[in-house]
């Protein structure tokens, strides 16, 4: 089945700065990346996701990149701020599409 | 729109007993939902995949008479934890994907936490 990998696990940056997280996967036939954002004690958010046939995607502060060949995508988070502290998650759907696998999230701290 | 609330929100149960935690897609359909389970500081494990009408599939290492599952309409899922004990203490989240279109998207609820005496 799929695996995905996400670095780092933590991630401390200064208000403003900017904050980048990557994820690995093995499944060459998934084609659905989602990111979700994760506040402490509460629902997974879908903060943006990414479909195979696109490198790029960006809304607002948040990017996500996508390469394909290499099996890896990100997370980019510009102009961080307070409220973008929370755990972030990568997934991807493998091949049976229909559902996800998580990586095992990373904690950000942004630092005012 | 895609909501999912999910209740009981927080549980306590005594050694033995089950529980049912319902799941449930207030403003559109869902052919499939999802139920997930996180341990502290930890990610999102997939159980099981709930398909409306027919049996859930499970992943490995979950035991199906352990987890029930029920999907009886497009818009309700229920998973039942039998004869539950301290170690099926946990947070337990489900998600809900939309019925029309091709969208991968999952929506979450906000969660089930379940502790076990």
């Amino acid at each position: 089945g799929e695996n995905v990998e996400q670095h780092p696990s933590t991630l401390s940056v200064q208000e403003g700065d900017s904050a980048v997280i990557k994820c690995t996967y093995s499944d060459s036939a998934s084609n659905y990346f989602p990111w979700y954002k994760q506040e402490l004690g509460k629902r997974p958010q879908l903060i943006i996701d990414i479909r195979s046939n696109v490198g790029e995607k960006k809304d607002q502060r948040i990017a996500v990149t996508l390469n394909k060949t290499a099996k890896h995508f990100s997370l980019h988070i510009t102009e961080t701020q307070p409220e973008d502290s929370a755990v972030y998650f990568c997934a991807a759907n493998g091949a049976a599409g229909n559902k996800l696998t998580f990586g095992g999230g990373t904690r950000v701290l942004v630092k005012p | 729109g895609a909501v999912v609330s999910q209740h009981p929100s927080r549980v306590i149960c005594k050694s033995g007993t089950s529980v049912k935690i319902e799941c449930r897609s207030l403003d559109f359909q869902a052919t499939t939902m999802f139920w997930y389970r996180q341990f502290p500081k930890q990610s999102l494990m997939l159980m099981a995949t709930s398909n409306e009408g027919s049996k859930a599939t499970y992943e490995q290492g979950v035991e199906k008479d352990k987890f029930l599952i029920n999907h009886a309409s497009l818009t309700l899922s229920t998973l039942t934890v039998t004869s539950a004990h301290p170690e099926d203490s946990s947070f337990y989240i489900c998600s809900a994907r939309q019925s029309a279109g091709v969208s991968h998207t999952q929506y979450f609820g906000p969660g089930t936490r379940l502790t076990v005496l």
